[in-house]
């Protein structure tokens, strides 16, 4: 199984609420990443978890506060979001190896607008 | 400069066509190169990884990594309009899981 899910797939949100984005794999990959994409963009890094321990931030806002509660699941918390933080958002895996290199696989995406 | 330059087109070929899509990059460290093809509005789909220099080759694709030029390309033979997407190329080096991705190039390939 080389598949990457994510949930919802499209999410509509006002500046006060909050809400979370979830991703799972079941690869037995034990980094997962983060993505922010706008329109005609590439993808950007937000967070890297490395062994359910954050590896890299991406000098993020504090308004989006990421979570690994296990080796398959990552989570992306949202609060108080701006309209400009309306984008699709990446979650990927890859599999840790000591020689490195980042063949990532990506899931679907969530759609967020903030409105 | 940008560490990894990629043309985004648009790029539109008639089907059956060869293309051909290259990006170059100026950090000689990088060592996985990868190519992504990403549909509108879905994620980002491994196409090809390779590791070093060299050729690999998979069905109607193949990737080339020149290391000396710091240079590599994605071609694809026989074209189909399925083929119509944005194709990414990322590359990465040894130890790190940062990707670096080029901006894209938006193929059309018209029936």
């Amino acid at each position: 199984d080389t598949e990457v899910t994510q949930t919802p797939k499209h999410l509509v949100m006002g500046m006060t609420n909050k809400k979370s984005l979830k991703c799972e794999q079941h690869m037995g990959h034990r980094a997962m990443y983060w993505y922010k994409q706008k329109a005609k963009k590439p993808p950007e890094l937000m967070f890297v978890y490395s062994y359910e321990k954050l590896s890299i931030n991406e000098s993020v806002p504090s308004r989006f506060s990421p979570e690994c509660p296990n080796s398959s699941l990552l989570n992306l918390h949202l609060h108080a979001l701006q309209p400009e933080d309306s984008a699709l958002y990446l979650c990927a895996s890859s599999q840790e190896t000591l020689a490195g290199g980042s063949e990532q696989f990506f899931g679907p995406g969530t759609r967020l607008t903030v409105l | 400069q940008k560490e990894v330059e990629q043309d985004p087109g648009p790029l539109s070929v008639p089907e059956g066509a060869i293309v051909s899509l290259n990006c170059t990059y100026s950090n000689s460290a990088f060592q996985y190169f990868m190519w992504y093809r990403q549909y509108s509005r879905k994620g980002p789909e491994l196409l090809m990884y390779t590791y070093s220099s060299g050729n690999k080759e998979d069905g109607r694709f193949t990737a080339q990594v020149d290391k000396s030029s710091k240079y590599i390309s994605l071609f694809i033979r026989d074209s189909q309009p399925s083929d119509s997407a944005t194709y990414l190329c990322a590359m990465s080096r040894a130890g790190g899981f940062k990707t670096i991705f080029g901006a894209g190039t938006r193929l059309f390939v018209k029936a």
